[in-house]
C-alpha cells in the first residue's frame, strides 16, 4: 500500500530565510510524487511533480524538490521565502492504478 | 468556467438528511476524483471515475455515500443520512487524461458540509 508522511505540522521561518519541508513516501515501485499548495480559501494549487528522470524538479513559484530513492524522499525546497508562501503544503504520491494518497500537510508561518 | 467549480460551497445540514453535492470539471477532462478534507488532515480518496465509468470506489467510507458521473462530465456525491463524522470539505479534481493517478489534477474550491 502506498502512503505518504509530512513529519513536520507546522514549521515557521522569516522573509528571505530558505525553506525545506520535508516528505517520505512508501511505494514498492516508481513513484509519482507531487507536491500541492492550498493557501486560505484557496483550492489546491500543483507546485510540482517527479515521474521520472532528473531527480531535481523546479515548479512554479521558485520550489523546487529532490526525490532520493535511496531516503524515500522527496524534499519541497525554496531558497528565500516569501511572505505568500505562508500556507498548507502537501506532499501527495499517485500511480497508474488511478490511486492517489495525500499527506497530512504542513502548515507554513512566515514571520515578516 | 476555466476551473472546477463545486456547488454549493456550504452546506449545512441536519442530522438524517440527504444531501448532494456537485462537480463541474474542466471541459474535455477525462479522469474525475472526490476527495474528504478534515479539519487539519490532507484530502482523503474517495473515488475516481474514468469518463462516465466510476472506477474506484474504495475509498467512500460508507454505504452511505454515492457518486455518479452519468454523461462523463459532471460529478454529483450524494450522502445519505447524514451523520456528524460527515462533517468535511469535499473536494473534486479533475485531469486531462485517463491516468489521473499520475497526472496533474486540478481542483475546485470545494464544499463545505456541516452536519448539526
Amino acid at each position: 500500500a502506498q502512503s505518504v508522511t509530512q513529519p513536520d505540522i507546522h514549521i515557521t521561518v522569516s522573509e528571505g530565510a530558505s525553506l525545506e519541508l520535508r516528505c517520505n513516501y512508501s511505494y514498492g515501485a516508481t513513484p509519482y510524487l507531487f507536491w500541492y499548495v492550498q493557501s486560505p480559501g484557496q483550492g489546491l494549487q500543483l507546485l510540482l511533480k517527479y515521474f521520472s528522470g532528473d531527480t531535481l524538479v523546479q515548479g512554479i513559484k521558485g520550489f523546487e524538490a529532490e526525490f532520493k530513492r535511496s531516503q524515500s524522499s522527496f524534499n519541497l525546497r525554496k531558497p528565500s521565502v516569501h511572505w505568500s508562501d505562508a500556507a498548507e503544503y502537501f506532499c501527495a504520491v499517485g500511480n497508474t492504478g488511478n490511486q492517489f494518497y495525500f499527506g497530512t500537510g504542513t502548515s507554513l508561518t512566515v514571520i515578516p | 468556467g476555466a476551473g472546477v467549480s463545486q456547488s454549493p460551497r456550504y452546506k449545512v445540514a441536519k442530522r438524517g438528511q440527504d444531501v448532494a453535492l456537485r462537480c463541474d470539471p474542466i471541459s474535455g477532462h477525462v479522469s474525475l476524483f472526490w476527495y474528504q478534507q478534515a479539519l487539519g488532515q490532507g484530502p482523503e480518496f474517495l473515488t475516481y471515475f474514468q469518463n462516465e465509468a466510476q472506477l474506484d470506489k474504495s475509498g467512500l467510507p460508507s454505504d452511505r455515500f454515492f457518486a455518479e458521473r452519468p454523461e462523463g462530465s459532471v460529478s454529483t456525491l450524494k450522502i445519505q443520512r447524514t451523520q456528524q463524522e460527515d462533517s468535511a470539505v469535499y473536494l473534486c479534481a479533475s485531469s486531462f487524461t485517463g491516468t489521473g493517478g499520475t497526472d496533474t489534477q486540478y481542483f475546485g474550491p470545494g464544499t463545505r458540509l456541516t452536519v448539526l
